[in-house]
């Protein structure tokens, strides 16, 4: 099992240009989650989804949205990227929110 | 909401010392204490946690203690080696909620 995979690992945008991030899980978790990790500020909760079809704001909603179209998959959308965005992105998945999240290997933004 | 204070920021010990990282929770309903590692350039792993019907558990050199009156739970990691280095999160969940909230992280360096 690849257990949590993400795509792409590094990205640079421009100020305004848009991007998706793909997260996949194979565990046939019901949960997954998008955070954002930034230098002293811990991992902050983007947005979630507690099933196929269901998403929810998180702690930093602002500027992201998200959709769970396929249970394995979870995408993460900047419409308009800013440099304020420049950050490390996590995406997680768990059987239920009860349960141990299981973390991606991360994917480096940067936005200029 | 909940918040979640952790402390030290950075934590320096020897080699074979202890080392305490310790956390505290605003929400008194919180039920679940995870802890997470993640070293340099990798993903957070859950390495512990603990749920608010126990007060202590251990996992070989590790362990983490919850004291519900005070709110607040600590890491203890025993006999400390170098591969021990690594930025260490707590997290806390409250009653009915589905999401985690992370402190905002410990640098632990091991110094041979």
């Amino acid at each position: 099992n690849a257990g949590v995979t993400q795509t792409p690992k590094f990205r640079v945008l421009k100020t305004g240009q848009s991007m998706t991030l793909l997260c996949a899980q194979d565990m046939n978790h019901e949960y997954m989650y998008w955070y954002r990790q930034d230098p002293g500020m811990g991992l902050r909760l983007i947005h979630y989804s507690v099933g196929e079809g269901t998403t929810a704001k998180g702690e930093v909603p602002d500027g992201y949205n998200v959709s769970r179209l396929k249970k394995q998959n979870f995408l993460l959308g900047l419409e308009s990227a800013a440099p304020s965005q420049t950050s490390v992105y996590f995406c997680a998945s768990s059987y239920s929110y009860q349960n141990e999240q299981f973390f991606g290997p991360g994917t480096r933004l940067t936005v200029l | 909401g909940e918040n979640v204070e952790q402390h030290p920021s950075t934590l320096s010990v020897q080699e074979g010392d202890s080392a305490v990282i310790k956390c505290t929770y605003s929400d008194s309903a919180s039920n679940y204490f995870p802890w997470y590692k993640q070293e340099l350039g990798k993903r957070p792993q859950l390495i512990i946690d603990i749920r608010s019907n126990v007060g202590e558990k251990k996992d070989q050199r590790i362990a983490v203690t919850l004291n519900k009156t005070a709110k607040h739970f600590s890491l203890h990691i025993t006999e400390t080696q170098p591969e021990d280095s690594a930025v260490y999160f707590c997290a806390a969940r409250w009653t009915g909620n589905e999401k985690l909230t992370f402190g905002t992280g410990t640098r632990l360096t091991i110094i041979p």
